[in-house]
């Protein structure tokens, strides 16, 4: 089965600009998350779908960062205006309501430069 | 609360040693304890996971230890290879679907 599919790979902006993120699930999954791994730290999530209901967004920083996930199935991550401190991997991953409760399947990320 | 504290931070071992990685838990409510390999370039992946009511799992040369009363697991990979250099996170989750809370990460570098 085809893997979370994520795009751009990378991206580079100035502070105050916009960005967009993109992720597909694997299909069939309900649910999707997103994670933003700052270097040498371990993935933090931002925000929790199941189908196109929010789970749990109490880390996203309401102020600067939206996602919608659209029928259910992909997903946008939005910053704007971005900061330095964004500057990050913006991690996309998604899991099955029948599967094993932990197990998350993860795409290989969006590397974010804030210049 | 709800962090997970994880170490060493870095981890260099011979082809052929044991890697040990330490993590360290304060709610008690956690389900589950997994246990996360990451190659650069790409997301974490799941390597072994275990239950709180569960003393060890093995599987194949990766093996959680899961100590309940001290809140701590750990995971041991035997026989080391180059290909086990990677980062290697710790996670606790709540309940079905729930969230990954992930320790710092560990660098393990696998001399040959």
């Amino acid at each position: 089965e085809a893997g979370v599919a994520q795009s751009p790979r990378y991206k580079i902006i100035e502070k105050r600009q916009s960005v967009a993120f993109w992720c597909n699930p694997i299909s069939g999954h309900a649910t999707l998350y997103w994670y933003q791994q700052i270097l040498g730290q371990g993935p933090k999530l931002l925000i929790q779908f199941q189908n196109n209901g929010v789970v749990d967004d109490s880390q996203l920083p309401k102020d600067r960062f939206s996602a919608e996930r659209l029928k259910g199935v992909d997903s946008t991550l939005k910053i704007q205006p971005a900061k330095l401190e964004d500057s990050a991997v913006y991690l996309c991953a998604s899991s099955s309501l029948s599967g094993r409760p932990y197990e998350q399947y993860f795409g290989p990320g969006t590397r974010l430069t804030v210049t | 609360q709800q962090q997970v504290k994880q170490s060493p931070q870095s981890l260099i071992v011979q082809k052929g040693g044991i890697s040990i990685i330490n993590c360290a838990y304060e709610n008690t409510a956690f389900d589950y304890f997994p246990w996360y390999q990451q190659f650069p370039g790409k997301g974490p992946a799941l390597l072994i996971a275990i239950r709180p009511d569960v003393s060890e799992k093995k599987e194949g040369r990766f093996t959680i230890s899961f100590n309940k009363s001290a809140k701590q697991f750990s995971l041991h990979i035997m026989d080391s290879q180059p290909g086990d250099s990677a980062t290697y996170f710790c996670a606790a989750s709540k309940r079905r679907g729930g969230k990954l809370i992930f320790g710092q990460g560990t660098e393990l570098s696998v001399k040959p």
